[in-house]
């Protein structure tokens, strides 16, 4: 069964600061993992998907890495701002079975960037 | 480009009554998945849908239940609602294959009194 854990649980920062959100899944057969931003009440917006062959993926002021053998990812987000305030949540689409539409989600970190 | 629509965003039903919400993929999109999100278990998966058939379940009692019509549009049924049945729930598309991300909707809220 894929697990997948996300740390730190909540992170606050100033404004400017430059940061690493953390997320490990515990079976490495996956085909992508896919970042995601969740504002209060809302669904979810795609940040990043990285497919199993890649490294790394870039967009904007975020960066997100992939090392599949150690069953880690990150997410780093380069001069925060206060509109980056959301919960982040990292998911993967398990490979070892018939998992037709099912991603199994991180319980997410909460982010707050304060002016 | 529309993105995937849920339809309504806010509902407020009594226990006992059954409820139904709407799904509408993005445009070529032929899966369809949901997902219940509470605070205290975060995302569930309770089903997939592509091409009018159910591929896969997550761990949900049988009075949730959905369908997917001939245009990839999909719609989900919760009978009996209990209070436990409040939640915001979420709709995801994907085009086919493995390979590909999933575009989420805004969810319905969905809360029982």
């Amino acid at each position: 069964k894929q697990e997948v854990t996300q740390i730190p649980a909540a992170l606050s920062v100033p404004e400017g600061e430059n940061l690493v959100l953390n997320c490990s899944f515990t079976d490495s057969a996956i085909y992508n993992l896919q970042w995601f931003r969740q504002d209060p009440g809302k669904g979810l917006t795609s940040l990043l998907l990285i497919q199993s062959s890649q490294r790394e993926q870039t967009s904007g002021r975020l960066n997100a890495s992939l090392d599949k053998s150690s069953g880690r990812s990150t997410l780093y987000i380069a001069a925060s701002q206060p509109g980056d305030s959301a919960t982040y949540l990292c998911a993967v689409p398990y490979a070892g079975g018939t998992s037709y539409g099912k991603l199994t989600f991180g319980q997410g970190t909460i982010l707050t960037v304060h002016p | 480009k529309a993105g995937v629509t849920q339809t309504p965003r806010y509902l407020i039903k009594t226990r006992g009554q059954q409820v139904t919400l709407s799904c509408s993929p993005i445009s070529g999109h032929r899966s369809v998945s949901w997902y219940q999100q509470t605070p205290g278990q975060g995302l569930q998966f309770l089903f997939e849908y592509f091409s009018e058939t159910q591929r896969n379940k997550g761990n949900f009692p049988g009075r949730f239940s959905g369908r997917q019509f001939s245009n990839s549009r999909s719609e989900m049924n919760v009978s009996t609602l209990e209070l436990g049945d409040s939640a915001l729930y979420l709709c995801a598309s994907s085009l086919v294959g493995q390979n590909n991300g999933y575009t989420f909707g805004s969810g319905t809220r969905l809360t029982v009194v």
